[in-house]
């Protein structure tokens, strides 16, 4: 359960202002995840991290920033963000990003609520 | 495109009766298959994993999944459910890219109802 922790759990936050989301992984794993879940959707995976190396960005708008400092760690910062952003989002960690490390262990998320 | 499907969005069931979450895919290879839960405010736990072997797996908390290639299916199954399993559940494949990386594909979740 204390794996994969994440601050702050709920963030209600105007689309002018700048906040951060923050992960921390208790586990030892080398790889690190932001997904975005919103009702009646699949997850999406943002980004990802193998080694503190940025090795996937789907896509994400650049108004979500991430940050990876060392490979217990991982940031979202957030700025300028749209009321279409409001979700859950959930960090994940893994052994490694290849090979047969493939068991993802997720975080109990942040509610965002964007106004 | 590739593609995790959970076709149903809710699924009831009577306290002590069998369960089954069903999910369907749609990868090119091999794919890993899982399943994970999500209580409330919570994040998503891991239940178990196909990667080879035996098609039936047995994971946490009393469930077990049958990986079925023909019909590209890998459902959830308990043989007794209890109040405290409904939660809402996800499907997820793993897939190999060119690049020599994974990409992980989630369906849409099922909402398990036990009914006491």
């Amino acid at each position: 359960e204390t794996g994969v922790t994440q601050t702050p759990r709920h963030l209600v936050m105007g689309m002018t202002n700048k906040k951060s989301l923050k992960c921390e992984q208790h586990l030892g794993h080398n790889a690190m995840y932001w997904y975005k879940q919103s009702a009646k959707k699949p997850l999406e995976l943002m980004f990802v991290y193998n080694f503190k190396e940025q090795t996937e960005n789907n896509s994400v708008p650049s108004r979500f920033s991430p940050e990876c400092p060392n490979s217990s760690h991982l940031f979202l910062h957030l700025h300028t963000l749209q009321p279409e952003d409001s979700a859950l989002y959930l960090c994940a960690s893994s052994q490694g990003a290849s090979g047969r490390q493939e068991t993802q262990y997720f975080g109990p998320g942040t509610r965002l609520l964007v106004l | 495109a590739q593609s995790v499907a959970q076709p149903e969005d809710q699924v009831n069931v009577a306290e002590g009766n069998p369960l089954t979450v069903k999910c369907t895919y749609s990868v090119s290879g091999n794919p890993y298959l899982f399943w994970y839960v999500q209580y409330p405010n919570r994040g998503l736990q891991f239940l178990l994993k196909y990667i080879t072997g035996d098609n039936l797996v047995k994971g946490s908390y009393g469930f077990e999944a049958e990986f079925n290639k023909s019909q590209t299916s890998f459902h959830l199954k308990k043989p007794s459910a209890l109040v405290s399993d409904s939660a809402l559940y996800f499907c997820a494949v793993r897939v190999s890219r060119l690049s020599g990386t994974y990409k992980y594909i989630f369906g849409t979740g099922t909402r398990l109802k036990v009914l006491a």
